[in-house]
């Protein structure tokens, strides 16, 4: 079936410096890709959407300057957090769309715990 | 354009006891997609299952089944003779594929199997 892989799974970094997430699509293109952030004990709450080639829509109150996404190809998306700051300590998980109708399904990363010391 | 509500914050149940997880959903769109998954601690999303809003009936695969009614914009799930191993937060979500199509999940539910 299609595979999202994700790294790193888990992070720690300093305050100010910035953090890169990757999420790969294994067996298909990735046209779509979708980052979630999910707090401890809250849902999944959709951050961006992203096209390959094109930028990055993203969820009114989400800082497109601090998190920054690129979709260079059809089986690479990254998610960059800028000048991270410990209230951006979450679990990150990316998505993909396993084909152009919602139909056939979505497939997740494995997430990434971000930890901002 | 879209919700789901999941309003059970937590449920605790002992083993074997079965459980319903429900599930209540909002749009004004006529084709929409609903699905469910589990997550477990190590944080990974498990897909349940995934059915479109032309495909009421009702599924059953083991000791889960889902109860899909557009009369009442719900898609509850049920374990039946629940297990420790169903110990997760469960997550309904809904996509719309003619409007945003992205994927917006309900609150989840934590469900606690206990021995």
């Amino acid at each position: 079936g299609a595979v999202v892989s994700q790294h790193p799974s888990w992070v720690i970094c300093k305050s100010g410096t910035s953090v890169k997430i990757e999420c790969r699509s294994l067996d298909f293109q990735a046209t779509t890709m979708f980052w979630y952030r999910q707090f401890p004990k809250q849902s999944l709450m959709l951050m961006a959407t992203s096209n390959e080639g094109s930028k990055a829509t993203y969820e009114q109150g989400v800082e497109k300057d601090k998190f920054l996404i690129n979709h260079a190809s059809l089986t690479l998306s990254t998610l960059t957090v800028t000048s991270a700051h410990p209230e951006d300590s979450s679990f990150y998980i990316c998505s993909a769309r396993v084909a152009v109708s919602a139909l056939y399904g979505y497939t997740f990363g494995s997430g990434t715990r971000l930890t901002v010391v | 354009a879209q919700k789901v509500t999941q309003a059970q914050t937590e449920i605790s149940v002992v083993e074997k006891e079965d459980v319903t997880l429900d599930c209540v959903y909002e749009t004004r769109d006529t084709t929409y997609y609903l699905f469910w998954y589990k997550q477990p601690p190590s944080g990974e999303l498990v897909f349940l299952i995934r059915r479109n809003s032309f495909d009421e009936q009702n599924e059953i695969s083991g000791r889960y089944s889902w109860n899909f009614q557009k009369s009442t914009s719900s898609f509850n799930f049920t374990i039946t003779a629940s297990q420790v191993v169903d110990s997760a937060v469960y997550f309904c979500a809904l996509v719309l594929p003619y409007n945003n199509n992205d994927m917006r999940f309900g609150a989840g539910t934590r469900l606690t199997v206990k021995p």
